[in-house]
């Protein structure tokens, strides 16, 4: 079955600095990779989606990279600020019914 | 707009007592719905997911069901819940030729 890390349970950063937060994945590549935020207490919130053919993907001061080979996507979020503080899931989607999550990153921007 | 409600917010039972969470899906047609379960810690659990009616596909052998009596609606059940049902439940949907899934605002469970 497809497993999904995320490189770190939590990650403290400055306010603004980028946070770049990690995805690895195993066995088969998936036809779409997405990023979702989630604050406490609430359903996770779509922020970004990228397919298997992109590089990149940028969203006002997000950004998103994905390489297949490395079977692994990246996550940045520049010019940090402590609004930004959540926790941060990526998800494959193999292009079937399903979308599986990876347990999250709890990001901290610290004023 | 769509929009997707889910209910109870917060609910508390007994061991052994049954369970039925609910989630209706407003604005949009024929979407493909999911149950999804957050454990304290943990990641999405995918639980069942559906892409019709009386459809329902089954992702982790457990002590629920699901069922979708109506195109938009979609609810989680349990004849007797156990202490390790306990978690944040999530219901969400996609469009049949979408890609990004909409959560509902989670329904958190405590058994005792």
């Amino acid at each position: 079955s497809q497993k999904i890390e995320q490189n770190s349970e939590a990650l403290n950063i400055q306010e603004g600095k980028t946070a770049t937060l990690t995805c690895n994945y195993t066995n088969y590549s998936p036809a779409y990779l997405q990023w979702y935020r989630q604050d406490p207490g609430r359903g996770p919130v779509f922020l970004l989606l990228i397919r298997e053919n992109e590089k990149e993907k940028r969203k006002e001061r997000l950004k998103v990279t994905f390489d297949t080979t490395l079977k692994q996507s990246l996550f940045h979020i520049t010019a940090s600020q402590p609004a930004d503080s959540a926790t941060y899931l990526c998800a494959l989607d193999t292009g079937a019914n399903n979308l599986f999550f990876g347990t999250g990153t709890r990001l901290t921007v610290i004023p | 707009s769509q929009t997707i409600h889910q209910w109870p917010a917060t609910l508390v039972q007994p061991v052994g007592s049954p369970l039925s969470l609910e989630c209706t899906v407003e604005g949009t047609s024929n979407p493909n719905l999911y149950w999804y379960r957050q454990a304290a810690g943990r990641g999405l659990q995918l639980l069942f997911y559906s892409v019709g009616i009386g459809q329902i596909s089954s992702e982790v052998p457990q002590n629920l069901s699901a069922s979708r009596p109506q195109d938009r609606q979609f609810i989680l059940s349990s004849k007797k819940l156990l202490l390790s049902d306990s978690g944040f439940y999530l219901c969400a949907w996609r469009g049949v030729s979408g890609n990004t899934i909409y959560f509902g605002e989670g329904s958190w469970l405590t058994v005792v």
